[in-house]
């Protein structure tokens, strides 16, 4: 089954504790991208990947890392989480960004206490 | 940077009823797309009109794009208790290849 998977799906942890959401897709889909979702503010673009080793900020990169080294793998990176980064994420990944559909992950739900 | 704006905010309907919604965005675009979340859930993607065309239809979805308007909207037709959920557009800007810039979305319930 073609998915796009995120774990973990819900993460409770401190401020400063470095933490790593994965996000993993079966589709062989060069495009990747990180989304954060908050109460009225629609989905904002964390950083993007248009294939191995090449990522690009979106419009909130602050305060987090991506890398891609693998093809199917897209981890994001909180280094020292902040209050600030309570959110829903959105992984998702498409063949392209500008004519393909976008397949997102389920989330990940993190608070950051 | 927010490029689509989703009107309204929220919507509330009857079951059977028609929902339309619209999204307006500032800049020029390559294509529009229009996705489904329901509540926490991913987004699921509904449709993709390029901006040549002017309407394109999937099952009860409608979508048109009027591009010298900088608007879409999307129809759902008698609707279903099974279509509540929030509805977003995203645009792919012509001035760049490598980001869909997202709309707040509207809520929509369908009452049983």
């Amino acid at each position: 089954e073609a998915q796009v998977t995120q774990n973990p799906r819900y993460l409770i942890t401190v401020t400063g504790k470095k933490l790593t959401v994965t996000c993993s897709q079966n589709m062989n889909h060069e495009y990747m991208s990180w989304y954060r979702q908050d109460p009225g503010l629609g989905l904002r673009q964390i950083y993007y990947s248009m294939n191995v080793e090449v990522t690009d900020k979106g419009d909130v990169p602050e305060g987090y890392k991506v890398s891609r080294k693998e093809k199917r793998n897209f981890p994001l990176i909180l280094e020292s989480p902040s209050p600030n980064q309570t959110s829903l994420y959105f992984c998702a990944s498409g063949k392209q960004v500008s004519t393909d559909t976008q397949y997102f992950g389920p989330g990940t739900r993190l608070t950051v206490l | 940077s927010q490029q689509g704006e989703e009107d309204p905010q929220a919507l509330s309907i009857q079951e059977g009823e028609n929902a339309t919604m619209n999204c307006s965005y500032k800049t020029s675009i390559n294509n529009l797309q229009w996705y489904r979340q329901n509540s926490g859930r991913g987004l699921v993607h509904l449709i993709l009109i390029r901006s040549n065309e002017r309407e394109k239809h999937s099952g009860r979805l409608r979508v048109t794009l009027d591009t010298s308007k900088k608007s879409s909207s999307l129809l759902i037709t008698a609707s279903r208790a099974a279509d509540t959920a929030s509805y977003f557009c995203a645009t792919d800007l012509m001035d760049s290849n490598y980001q869909l810039i997202w709309g707040a979305g509207t809520k929509l319930i369908i009452k049983p």
